[in-house]
């Protein structure tokens, strides 16, 4: 059992450059996240999916698109990369919006 | 908005004391989580409360509604325990707060 996996674990943009972080669980939960951890500020919440097709922003959306096509993938895509979105990215998963959640592996993206 | 604090910011402690981490938050919230990360970055949840208290193994988790306090119990801590531990706390579906973590070093 997979679990939550996350692709790249690691990846170096530049500043302008699009890319899409993937994340996929085999665990047919309905609600999937997206977050962001940088030194001071903690994880954030970027976006969220509650099931296939509905998807809403979180705390900090801007610079970032997803889409929730299929029960177990939800990609996370950056438009026009810049250096502000350095950071280590996490998807997580769980049952539903108040059950345990399963954290991917992590992205450690670096824009230069 | 929701705010979430947590203290210690760092804790030493030696092999086999109790650890005491705690949580405060400003506003009526659906859930509580612990999580665990590991030095590797790994994220690992514990526990999820939305009442009450949990127990799992070495690790106890207690809410406390009315007050906006949760609590993470260690006890008999060992230096496997070691690692950084965040609570987070739920107020809607799109409003999901992070503590700033408690870096935990158990000595053996």
């Amino acid at each position: 059992n997979a679990g939550v996996t996350q692709t790249p674990k690691f990846q170096v943009l530049k500043t302008g450059q699009s890319m899409t972080l993937q994340c996929a669980q085999d665990m047919n939960h309905e609600y999937m996240s997206w977050y962001r951890q940088d030194p001071g500020m903690g994880l954030r919440l970027i976006h969220y999916s509650v099931g296939a097709g509905i998807t809403d922003q979180g705390e900090v959306p801007n610079g970032y698109n997803v889409s929730r096509s299929t029960t177990e993938d939800f990609p996370l895509r950056l438009l026009s990369a810049a250096p502000s979105q350095t950071s280590v990215y996490f998807c997580a998963s769980s049952t539903t919006l108040n059950t345990e959640a399963f954290f991917g592996q992590g992205t450690r993206l670096t824009v230069v | 908005k929701n705010e979430v604090e947590q203290s210690p910011q760092n804790l030493t402690a030696q092999e086999g004391e109790f650890i005491t981490i705690n949580c405060s938050y400003s506003v009526g919230i659906s859930a509580l989580h612990w999580l665990q990360q590991h030095p590797g970055g790994g994220i690992v949840s514990l526990f999820m409360l939305s009442s009450g208290k949990k127990k799992h193994g070495r690790l106890i988790a207690t809410i406390n509604i009315q007050e906006k306090h949760s609590s993470l119990h260690i006890t008999a801590s060992h230096p496997r325990d070691s690692a950084v531990y965040i609570c987070a706390a739920r107020s809607s579906p799109n409003d999901m707060r992070f503590g700033a973590g408690t870096r935990l070093t158990v000595k053996p």
